[in-house]
């Protein structure tokens, strides 16, 4: 089946210090990978999406590569500052399977001055 | 604007009570579904659909009812509220075939 599992939180880290969450999935077929953002007391927004192997996403300095030989879409931003201070989910999107989401467990980003 | 709207943002109600929970979107959509998200599971969804008269369950859809008359509204019903159903709600649409999906505001349940 389909599933997405990303690195536990919280993650606090000094502004302008380099940002890594893992997430790694499994599914049946040919996935688009994504990677949301979830500000506080708001919805989940978009903030990069890959949509076949090697394909790179990137937005506001973050950026996800879609590795189909480890599994993997790991998120990384080189400078992060404290207006990324959010939850951050990897999700899948199998259009074999319709056009439900898999969602990781989210992990939480405190950036500090 | 582009945007999936949900109604009400937050909500205290109790045990045995029936509630809706409205979500609207003017991106006219094929595809809703509804999600709820947990401290540590993430979010799962509940219940979906792809068109008109057409909704299907999904990972966690007990206690849950929904209806898709209209295509730009999918609401959510919970017949019998109990305080399991304590959680954070999310509405989401897009085009079928398109993956990108977007998301309302969210509404945060609290059943006592």
């Amino acid at each position: 089946g389909n599933s997405v599992t990303q690195m536990e939180g919280p993650v606090t880290l000094s502004e302008e210090a380099f940002l890594t969450i893992n997430c790694t999935y499994t599914a049946t077929g040919y996935p688009s990978l994504f990677w949301y953002v979830q500000y506080p007391g708001e919805g989940l927004q978009l903030l990069l999406k890959a949509t076949k192997a090697d394909d790179k996403g990137s937005n506001k300095g973050f950026e996800a590569t879609y590795r189909k030989e480890t599994t993997s879409f790991h998120l990384e931003k080189g400078s992060v500052q404290v207006s990324d201070s959010a939850v951050y989910f990897c999700a899948l999107s199998d259009r074999a399977a319709g056009n439900q989401f898999y969602f990781g467990t989210g992990t939480s980003l405190t950036v500090i001055p | 604007e582009a945007q999936v709207t949900q109604n009400p943002r937050y909500l205290i109600t109790v045990t045995g009570k029936k509630l809706t929970v409205t979500c609207s979107q003017n991106m006219n959509h094929e595809y809703m579904s509804w999600y709820r998200q947990d401290p540590g599971l993430g979010l799962r969804q509940i219940y979906y659909s792809m068109n008109v008269e057409v909704t299907d369950k999904g990972d966690v859809p007990e206690g849950y009812k929904v209806s898709r008359k209209e295509k730009r509204n999918f609401p959510l019903i919970l017949e019998s509220p109990s305080p399991n159903q304590t959680s954070l709600y999310f509405c989401a649409s897009s085009l079928l075939g398109q993956n990108e999906a977007f998301f309302g505001q969210g509404t945060r349940l609290t059943v006592v």
